[in-house]
């Protein structure tokens, strides 16, 4: 069975810090993973995504994640976190299936 | 705006009460999937289509769920005898086979049971 795991619920940055938000994965076959963003009343957004071809994968809005196979890793980094980086994060996995299975998402906050 | 669109947005009956949700996907998508995410929870698979047919159902579907999808364009998710419980926001998805599995969203309809 394939699961995602969200190892954190909430996360705080100050403006201008790194972010990381970190997710684990279980599938037995090789996954597609992706990042969403959800803003307050608004839709999920794609962020990024892998689909087994580079581990590093780089997304819009200045954040990349890396596919780490020993690790079973794909953890959400971005340099510098602005204030319009608050919202709720969703790691995703899909293992070839369609359906996308959720982590449970990781709020950001971004401090002034 | 040619994204995905689903009506109502929000959708307030009582208990009992039969609803209906429209979801109108990327004109050129043939996969369309509906989700349930309750407060503070990850979306949750409900069922999908390939076209027309609908090929996977979640065992949260319940008896009272239904979903359709005529001629492979829009479709509805219906419940019925309305409960508690089935307060959440209700997502549609499409995606395009041969895409890489990324799947598009919709704003929700969010269902609140009184």
């Amino acid at each position: 069975a394939q699961s995602v795991t969200q190892l954190d619920s909430h996360v705080s940055v100050s403006e201008g810090t790194p972010v990381l938000l970190r997710c684990n994965y279980s599938s037995s076959y090789s996954p597609s993973l992706f990042w969403y963003v959800q803003h307050p009343n608004k839709g999920l957004q794609l962020l990024l995504k892998y689909t087994s071809a580079a581990t590093l994968v780089k997304g819009i809005n200045g954040f990349e994640a890396e596919f780490k196979k020993s690790e079973t890793s794909f953890h959400l980094t971005k340099p510098s976190a602005h204030m319009s980086d608050a919202a709720e994060y969703f790691c995703v996995g899909s293992s070839g299936t369609y359906k996308y299975i959720f982590g449970t998402g990781t709020r950001l906050k971004v401090l002034a | 705006d040619t994204g995905v669109s689903q009506n109502p947005r929000h959708k307030i009956t009582k208990r009992g009460q039969n609803v209906t949700f429209r979801c109108d996907p990327i004109s050129e998508h043939n996969r369309l999937y509906w989700y349930r995410q309750t407060l503070g929870q990850g979306p949750e698979f409900l069922t999908y289509f390939q076209n027309e047919a609908q090929l996977e159902k979640s065992r949260l579907l319940s008896d009272r769920f239904s979903a359709e999808r005529p001629k492979g364009s829009f479709s509805t998710l219906e419940i019925q005898r309305t409960e508690q419980g089935d307060s959440a926001m209700y997502l549609c998805a499409s995606s395009l086979d041969g895409t890489g599995y990324e799947q598009y969203f919709g704003p929700g309809t969010r269902l609140t049971v009184t």
